[in-house]
């Protein structure tokens, strides 16, 4: 079974650390990676996406990638409060189906 | 503003009754939209792939006769859910890819379904 895995937390940091987010998946052949954040009640919005080897960097948030490794991590930089959310990795299992699977979420919480 | 367009946001049914669910993308085509469900404190699992013109493929585990999948225009996905029960009860999400953009999946903004 395809599996995405991530440790559920919470990943507690305080404010204005690094907060790091990682993620393993099982199926060699995904190609597509995602990033989301999600708070209580709401649906997930996406923050970051990546598709080749290496770092890939949006303001504060970095995504790495190593498909040897078969892992996936997410950098926040000067976390905030208000980056307390769930973040959930998802990969692209079924290369162009754009279904997702998911982890399960870390939860972050970023104490002021 | 949202593209991907969810209709009702929360919802409260009779058990043993039927509820609809709309997935509407505002501006853009889609042939293949997606229904995902999240239990409180658990991830998005997959539940079916919404094929416009044709049918619904649905994930292990998932029963089509009671999740009723209907996507009969390239902008609306419907998922129907029969005969509810209150372990139906769940938050619903659909996505979809704009045509010629693989790289970009846009999810909606989930409905709420609480079967009492």
């Amino acid at each position: 079974q395809k599996e995405v895995e991530q440790n559920s937390g919470p990943l507690s940091v305080p404010e204005g650390a690094i907060a790091s987010l990682n993620c393993t998946y099982s199926d060699r052949g995904s190609q597509s990676f995602f990033w989301y954040r999600q708070y209580s009640g709401k649906s997930p919005e996406l923050i970051m996406s990546i598709y080749s080897n290496g770092d890939k960097e949006d303001g504060r948030f970095t995504a790495q990638l190593n498909k040897a490794s078969q892992y996936v991590s997410l950098l926040i930089r000067d976390s905030q409060p208000s980056d307390s959310a769930t973040y959930l990795c998802a990969a692209d299992m079924d290369t162009g189906r754009r279904a997702l699977t998911f982890g399960s979420g870390t939860r972050l919480q970023v104490q002021p | 503003g949202a593209v991907v367009s969810q209709h009702p946001s929360r919802v409260i049914c009779k058990s043993g009754t039927s509820v609809k669910i709309e997935c509407r993308s505002l501006d853009f085509q889609a042939t293949t939209m997606f229904w995902y469900r999240q239990f409180p404190k658990q991830s998005l699992m997959l539940m079916a792939t919404s094929n416009e013109g044709s049918k619904a493929t649905y994930e292990q585990g998932v029963e089509k006769d009671k999740f009723l999948i209907n996507h009969a225009s390239l902008t609306l996905s419907t998922l129907t859910v029969t005969s509810a029960h209150p372990e139906d009860s769940s938050f619903y999400i659909c996505s979809a890819t704009p045509q010629g953009k693989v790289h970009t999946i846009y999810f909606g903004e989930g409905s709420w379904l609480t079967v009492v």
